[in-house]
């Protein structure tokens, strides 16, 4: 089963508006990360955050964690049309397994 | 920059057929990953390889295999190709300490089997 799930699944906003999703998990982790992908291409790392980290900002994404909810959130602030791509978390888990788990993503499509 | 390229962005081949995509990477890293993305699944880990001559299974290795000859290079082999594995196929490295890091991605090679 899959240990990050985004919410929602799909998300379309107009250019300026902020976007929020969100990601919950199952089991204990390192630190969580999100990647961006446009379409039909590979994957770009966003930001990581650790369990030890309540809150990160990198430019206009802002992204929380609260462990004890095993959930995140990836804000993007004053979004534009080039924001346009699926978003997907990744966990890495504490039990030291070297690979990333991968959720299902979000679509987010900004209207010009 | 940190630079991953995939031999073929698209693939097509018949059943049977035995099939190689190659992974490379500029960065020394040790970590290197295959994975395959299908609609409404995400990414799901083949194989991953920590160290030359090193791998290790993820979580759907079946109708795979792997090679790790050199540090940079890590190919991705369906033995006798099926249609069930069209599919696009991403091959990621990180540094030292995977899951720790960032991953680096390719663009992907997009694979149907006929």
């Amino acid at each position: 089963s899959q240990q990050g799930e985004e919410d929602p699944q799909a998300l379309s906003i107009q250019e300026g508006e902020n976007a929020t999703m969100n990601c919950s998990y199952k089991t204990s982790i390192n630190n969580l990360q999100w990647y961006r992908q446009n379409s039909g291409r590979g994957l770009v790392h966003l930001i990581l955050i650790r369990s030890n980290e309540r809150e990160k900002h990198s430019g206009r994404l802002r992204v929380t964690l609260d462990t004890s909810k095993k959930s995140s959130s990836l804000l993007i602030t004053a979004s534009r049309a080039a924001d346009t791509a699926s978003y997907f978390c990744a966990t890495a888990l504490d039990t030291g397994r070297r690979a990333l788990t991968f959720g299902s993503g979000t679509r987010l499509q900004v209207q010009p | 920059d940190v630079k991953v390229t995939q031999s073929s962005r698209y693939l097509v081949k018949r059943t049977g057929e035995k099939v190689f995509l190659e992974c490379v990477q500029d960065m020394d890293h040790e970590n290197m990953f295959w994975y395959r993305q299908d609609p409404g699944l995400g990414l799901r880990l083949i194989y991953f390889s920590y160290d030359v001559k090193m791998k290790e299974k993820g979580d759907i290795p079946e109708g795979y295999s792997v090679s790790r000859e050199k540090k940079e290079r890590f190919s991705l082999i369906l033995e006798s190709a099926s249609t069930n594995q069209t599919s696009m196929y991403l091959c990621a490295s990180s540094f030292f300490r995977a899951g720790r890091s960032a991953q680096y991605f390719g663009p992907g090679t997009r694979l149907t089997v006929l």
